[in-house]
């Protein structure tokens, strides 16, 4: 079956401290795709990041960068001299392939992330 | 161009009445997904429609009912409504339903509470 697991469930750092989110899933698929989505207090998730299971190159994008290991089933998410605006929950989600049917998004159960002044 | 819309944004409902929350998706796209995420959790996955068809169902019970209509927008209903359904409800619209690599673009949500 499929699971996300976020076990940190809060973190509180000041301004400018870096920061890692983790995130390990399981899945017995060979083609899956891991997602980071951000939930600031309004709601709405904000898309962050799409990573397919044949790519293990890490990404950065700005203070942004993730880590991704298929050895150890995780993909960690690090946010580079953290800002009070990043504060928010963060979910790691996994979405598995499957032809024509359904698609949907399995979500780990977030880390609330509060950056202090 | 608008994102996915939701309404209403906030709604008090009463043990044992029901619920109609409505979404409608980004222009050109024809799949949407609902999602239910309770307080503290992550969301869960309710039901994907395409082509107003029902695509997928999630571990919910049949009070648990939803559309889709020709313009694409979608009804999730509700009914015998428990305290345990307040939650945020989180509408999904993508471009087509099938493969893992197909974004979905999430709305603000309607949050329900049940008293």
């Amino acid at each position: 079956a499929q699971k996300v697991t976020q076990a940190q469930t809060e973190i509180s750092v000041v301004e400018k401290e870096d920061v890692t989110l983790d995130c390990v899933y399981e899945t017995r698929d060979t083609t899956y795709y891991l997602f980071w989505y951000k939930q600031p207090p309004s709601g709405e998730l904000v898309f962050l990041i799409r990573r397919n299971s044949f790519d293990e190159q890490n990404e950065i994008s700005g203070r942004y960068s993730w880590n991704f290991q298929k050895s150890t089933s995780s993909f960690n998410f690090t946010i580079t001299a953290s800002q009070v605006v990043d504060s928010a929950v963060y979910f790691c989600a996994l979405s598995e392939g499957w032809g024509q049917g359904a698609q949907k998004l399995v979500f780990g159960q977030g880390t609330r992330l509060t950056i202090n002044p | 161009d608008a994102g996915v819309t939701q309404s209403p944004t906030h709604l008090i409902k009463t043990r044992g009445q029901h619920v109609t929350l409505r979404c409608s998706p980004i222009s050109g796209h024809k799949s949407v997904s609902w999602y239910q995420q309770v307080l503290g959790q992550g969301p869960q996955f309710i039901f994907q429609y395409y082509e107003k068809e029902e695509r997928g169902r999630g571990n919910f019970p049949d009070r648990f009912s939803a559309r889709q209509f020709p313009n694409y927008s979608s009804e999730l209903n509700v009914n015998a409504l428990l305290l345990g359904d307040s939650a945020l409800y989180l509408c999904a619209s993508s471009f087509f339903s099938g493969g893992p690599n197909n974004e979905q673009f999430f709305g603000p949500g309607t949050r329900l509470t049940v008293l």
